[in-house]
């Protein structure tokens, strides 16, 4: 069974600085997809970012960017120059391309302090 | 606008009532979830369908069970052999292997 784990339950840092999420995953799957989700407050929950295993370049989407490593089965959400408005739940999530199931994990609650 | 609407936003019951969480959709997506949210536990997959009168059982389907008469709904029943129904509940949609996209979520409260 596919397994998603971030090993950081909870991170604080200071506003403007870089901050890097953890995650790792298991599957013996070679076509997949990974996401991090952001939930703030609010409990809505935000696609940040997506990427496809088949492609080897890293995605980013403005300050978040990610470090797909497929043989180490780790993908990592860095987020650059944070802001106050990045203080959320961040959940990262797995989906296999021959079914819809998603898997997240537990989450990382990230604080950005002032 | 295309969304997912998920009502209602609160939703209150005795121990021992059934409860239907009501999940509408009109993005034409295919697939649908209910995740449940508890503190620390991330979200975890109740059930999903991919396609009209037909659902998957999640990791946690006990004691819930679902509907998929028609593409745009996706109701999920809390039933009272659910040991522990109080909980955040989301329901999700998505098209092949688009991102998901979110309702807003039903806080369901059971005393």
């Amino acid at each position: 069974a596919q397994t998603v784990t971030q090993s950081q339950p909870e991170m604080s840092v200071q506003e403007a600085e870089t901050v890097t999420l953890s995650c790792t995953y298991d599957t013996s799957e070679n076509n997949y997809y990974l996401f991090w989700y952001k939930q703030p407050p609010s409990r809505q929950m935000i696609l940040v970012i997506r990427q496809e295993a088949y492609k080897q370049q890293n995605a980013t989407e403005n300050r978040f960017s990610v470090n797909f490593q497929k043989a180490a089965k780790s993908f990592s959400l860095k987020i650059s120059d944070s802001q106050l408005g990045d203080t959320a739940m961040y959940f990262c999530a797995f989906c296999m391309n021959r079914d819809d199931k998603i898997i997240f994990g537990k989450g990382t609650r990230l604080h950005i302090l002032p | 606008d295309g969304g997912i609407t998920q009502s209602p936003k609160y939703l209150f019951r005795k121990e021992g009532q059934n409860v239907t969480l009501s999940c509408e959709q009109n993005l034409n997506h295919d697939a649908m979830y209910w995740y449940r949210q508890d503190p620390g536990q991330g979200l975890r997959l109740i059930y999903y369908s991919q396609i009209v009168n037909d659902f998957q059982k999640g990791d946690i389907a006990e004691g819930y069970s679902v509907s998929r008469e028609k593409k745009e709904s996706f109701p999920l029943t809390v039933t009272s052999a659910q040991k522990n129904p109080t909980a955040f509940y989301l329901c999700a949609s998505s098209y092949l292997n688009s991102p998901l996209h979110f309702g807003n979520g039903t806080r369901l409260t059971v005393t």
